[in-house]
């Protein structure tokens, strides 16, 4: 893998429903991967920054995985809101303190 | 009230034309960045900073310079903007550089015609 990549590219749930994400990413020179959530009109505010192979962070109903070694993290949203509804992105930050964003995974939760 | 402040919001301007995008945090933020968003591209990093006077450039550097002779103040400076920097631009800042969470402003909109 050359870049940051994420999938799906979009997904529509139902509330209630549970559903992940997957960001996938060169392993060598790995420093840390960050996810971010970002609503419509707004900036993009961090969800977790994760540095260690194994980690996994939680935060309300939303976690994250994290595998360096294999290069993939997982961002998992248990039980889907309406406000959940927004696109999701991760970044790869290399060992020189650079930051390589995936296109994003673009969740729509209906009621 | 932490923040990070970018100007302006929105700016329509010709090719050609010099301009600067300020970016301000008042967080006491030692790394500072700036990028890009384009449809179908993503963010894509211009230029960081990790401290004063210490720039490094990102994915996509060319035609736009930077400079941060102060902790809090990161600008984006477009010597000679043309049509295809047209794009959403957002500074972000962490408290230091290396696994801390970024902290983003709320985006500039340029068009340049």
């Amino acid at each position: 893998i050359l870049n940051v990549e994420q999938s799906p590219q979009s997904l529509h749930v139902q509330e209630g429903d549970s559903t992940n994400f997957t960001c996938s990413f060169p392993s060598s020179n790995f420093y840390a991967l960050h996810w971010y959530r970002w609503e419509t009109a707004k900036s993009p505010e961090a969800l977790f920054v994760m540095t260690l192979n194994g980690d996994e962070k939680k935060k309300g109903r939303i976690s994250a995985t994290l595998n360096t070694k294999e290069g993939y993290s997982y961002l998992y949203i248990k039980g889907s809101k309406p406000e959940d509804s927004a696109t999701y992105l991760c970044s790869k930050e290399n060992s020189g303190y650079a930051l390589n964003f995936g296109k994003g995974t673009s969740l729509l939760v209906t009621p | 009230e932490a923040q990070v402040t970018q100007n302006p919001r929105y700016l329509i301007t010709v090719t050609g034309k010099k301009l600067t995008v300020t970016c301000s945090q008042n967080m006491n933020h030692e790394y500072m960045s700036w990028y890009r968003q384009d449809p179908g591209l993503g963010l894509r990093q211009i230029y960081y900073s990790m401290n004063v006077e210490v720039t490094d450039k990102g994915d996509v550097p060319e035609g736009y310079k930077v400079s941060r002779k102060e902790k809090r103040n990161f600008p984006l400076i477009l010597e000679s903007p043309s049509p295809n920097q047209t794009s959403l631009y957002f500074c972000a800042s962490s408290l230091v550089q290396g696994g801390e969470k970024l902290f983003f402003g709320s985006g500039t909109q340029l068009s340049v015609l």
